[in-house]
């Protein structure tokens, strides 16, 4: 088992419609959840980052987090064709030796 | 710098030759890590320094693999007697700590090393 997992997509919608994507982490000890997007052939940047249990909302992004389940997701309203990128969910252990997990990543793709 | 610096951008080189990567981290941050990515996948740790100190080195993938932090500042990736499968993307990041000494787990990257091996 992977210890941070997400679908690998392509997931489309049309512009304007939501995106939801999805996380699941198997390190229990985890305490800070990040989403990152990444555009092809640029380096990872963060957007969106959650320590506690529910939603986090930022512009059109809301993060939820539920430790009960070890599931992370990311909602996107309004999605743009700017949006279209690979979003990478990410998990923080300072028990694991503060060490960031990355997942493969989903690739979204907006449809105009 | 305002941002984590990278070089070089691009390096090809051939299969056994030696290489150096480098990292410029964001001033002040005294945490600093090395992630490889190849097509497709996310990022894959490989080190993780605090100050000179290499604090986790158990994703460095053999021992061709070698990384140092002398002032606890820049950082230098090395890799010995290249082969065709390092070819990948090398992506140093730094973070800072808060001040009870907690580490928020925000990494913020440079643009990476593309290293193509022939």
């Amino acid at each position: 088992q992977k210890e941070v997992e997400q679908n690998s997509g392509p997931l489309s919608v049309p512009e304007g419609a939501i995106a939801s994507l999805n996380c699941t982490y198997s390190d229990r000890g985890s305490q800070s959840f990040f989403w990152y997007r990444q555009y092809s052939g640029k380096s990872p940047e963060l957007i969106m980052s959650i320590y506690s249990n529910g939603d986090k909302e930022d512009g059109r992004f809301t993060a939820q987090l539920n430790k009960a389940s070890q599931y992370v997701s990311l909602l996107i309203r309004d999605s743009q064709p700017s949006d279209s990128a690979t979003y990478l969910c990410a998990v923080f252990s300072q028990a694991a030796g503060n060490k960031l997990t990355f997942g493969g990543g989903t690739r979204v793709l907006v449809k105009p | 710098g305002a941002g984590v610096s990278q070089t070089p951008s691009n390096k090809v080189t051939e299969k056994g030759k030696y290489v150096e990567l480098r990292c410029d981290p964001i001033s002040g941050h005294t945490a600093l890590y090395w992630y490889r990515q190849s097509l497709g996948q996310g990022p894959e740790f490989l080190i993780y320094f605090q100050g000179t100190g290499a604090a986790d080195d158990s994703g460095l993938p053999n021992d061709r693999f070698f990384a140092v932090r002398p002032e606890g500042s820049v950082s230098t990736l090395k890799i010995q007697r290249t082969e065709r499968g390092d070819s990948a993307v090398y992506l140093c990041a730094s973070s800072a700590f808060i001040p009870r000494g907690q580490h928020t787990g925000e990494l913020f990257f440079g643009e990476g090393s593309r290293l193509t091996v022939l």
